[in-house]
């Protein structure tokens, strides 16, 4: 049972590239989400989604695109990479329901925007 | 959701309880108190939650005041490896999205 997998796990883009970072979970959850965690801070949520084709922001959205084709993947997309998104990234899922349900991470993202 | 407050680092000896505070003087009637922590580099792990019961599971205890504003995380016998970021989040039971907003947390050392 892998979890969440997140790809790649380190990567380094220019000022104004593009790129996907890919999440995908085997656990059959329909909530997914994406974080952002800066040096000494704590994580900030990006997007998340509550089922196949259901996308919504979450604290940070701006310069970041989401979508949610199947309950497995949620990539997350950023156009035009800027300085500022240099940062480690977190996906997770969970399963739906009222109440407590907990996270399940993948194990992170390191972008370098250089 | 409730707004918590927790400071930013403590430090524990080894084999020594860990009591880990967090105050949350807004929360209302039907809002949890949730621990995840985050081992360096790591994505974050649940720990325990409670709304206004103390709870116990095979990784901490969890000690909420009676008027629910603070509330305590206990690891009984802390080993290094409990050398962490925990954070405490105030979540209300009917958020839609199962969201989890992290502050910054306490920064826990556990010192040999």
């Amino acid at each position: 049972n892998a979890g969440v997998t997140q790809t790649p796990k380190f990567r380094i883009l220019k000022i104004g590239q593009s790129m996907t970072l890919q999440c995908t979970q085997d656990m059959n959850h329909n909530y997914m989400y994406w974080y952002r965690q800066d040096p000494g801070m704590g994580l900030k949520l990006i997007y998340y989604s509550v089922g196949a084709g259901i996308t919504d922001k979450g604290e940070v959205p701006n310069g970041y695109n989401v979508s949610r084709s199947t309950t497995e993947d949620f990539p997350l997309r950023l156009e035009l990479a800027a300085p500022s998104q240099t940062s480690v990234y977190f996906c997770a899922s969970s399963p739906r329901g009222r109440g407590y349900y907990g996270y399940t991470f993948g194990s992170g993202t390191r972008l370098t925007v250089v | 959701d409730a707004k918590t407050t927790q400071p930013p680092s403590m430090d524990c000896a080894e084999g020594r309880a860990a009591n880990l505070p967090c105050n949350h003087s807004t929360i209302s009637g039907n809002e949890y108190v949730y621990w995840y922590r985050q081992i360096h580099s790591q994505g974050p792990q649940y720990i325990i939650h409670g709304l206004k019961n103390n709870e116990t599971n095979e990784m901490a205890s969890l000690i909420i005041t009676e008027d629910r504003k603070s509330s305590t995380l206990i690891l009984p016998h802390a080993t290094l490896r409990d050398t962490a970021v925990y954070y405490c989040i105030v979540r209300g039971g009917t958020n839609t999205g199962n969201q989890f907003y992290f502050g910054t947390g306490t920064s826990l050392t556990v010192i040999p």
